[in-house]
């Protein structure tokens, strides 16, 4: 079964660009959540998406948005990019809600804001 | 606040050497707590899952230990290999399932 997968693999942008990325969870998973990792912050939770709902969004500003859609896909806009944008985004995904469920991560986008 | 924490940042061990890996967090009311590995340049790969509920979690030569009380979890890995090497994260899930707090993880090195 095809795993989480995640386009573009590596983005080059410059300042005040915007930014969107894309993931398509794996095959019947409805929970999608978003995650941004820097060499300095490490890995930090931006939000989470479960049958088109926004249902949880980290501590991060206005400028990061995302939406999924009816087919499960997930997308994530970054705007005005700012240098301390670069970084690993991850997407991972979940069947359901369940706490005991462990979620699947895609590879990732690499950002790189010049 | 509720934060993860790893210690030590990496570590260097010859191969066949048995190994723990220490994970720490600040709020002991926590969902679950699961490990994962990342290899350089990729996603992360999940390795155990611990419920709340559950003391410990074990697959092949890895196993993993739930401390609620003392806020600890501790990563076994048996008869290490160099294809262990890879960084090992620990993240806790508090008010949500699927929000993840990360530790900054152990880079282990296995040297053949």
């Amino acid at each position: 079964k095809a795993g989480v997968t995640q386009t573009p693999r590596y983005l080059i942008k410059t300042r005040g660009q915007q930014v969107t990325l894309s993931c398509s969870p794996i095959s019947g998973h409805r929970s999608v959540s978003w995650y941004q990792q820097t060499p300095g912050q490490g890995l930090q939770f931006l939000f989470e998406y479960f049958s088109e709902t926004q249902r949880n969004k980290g501590n991060f500003p206005g400028r990061f948005s995302g939406r999924q859609f009816s087919n499960s896909r997930s997308e994530m806009n970054v705007s005005t990019l700012e240098l301390g944008d670069s970084a690993l985004y991850l997407c991972a995904s979940a069947k359901f809600l369940a706490d005991q469920e462990t979620q699947y991560f895609g590879p990732g986008t690499r950002l790189l804001v010049l | 606040k509720q934060e993860v924490t790893q210690i030590p940042a990496a570590l260097s061990v010859p191969e066949g050497e048995n190994l723990v890996l220490n994970c720490s967090f600040t709020d002991s009311a926590i969902y679950n707590l699961q490990w994962f590995r990342q290899d350089p340049g990729k996603g992360l790969t999940s390795l155990l899952l611990i419920q709340s509920s559950q003391r410990e979690q074990t697959s092949g030569r890895l196993n993993a230990s739930l401390d609620k009380s003392s806020g600890r979890s501790t990563l076994y890995i048996a008869a290490s290999q160099p294809g262990d090497s890879a960084t090992y994260l620990c993240a806790v899930s508090w008010g949500s399932a699927r929000q993840l707090t990360f530790g900054s993880g152990t880079q282990l090195t296995v040297l053949p």
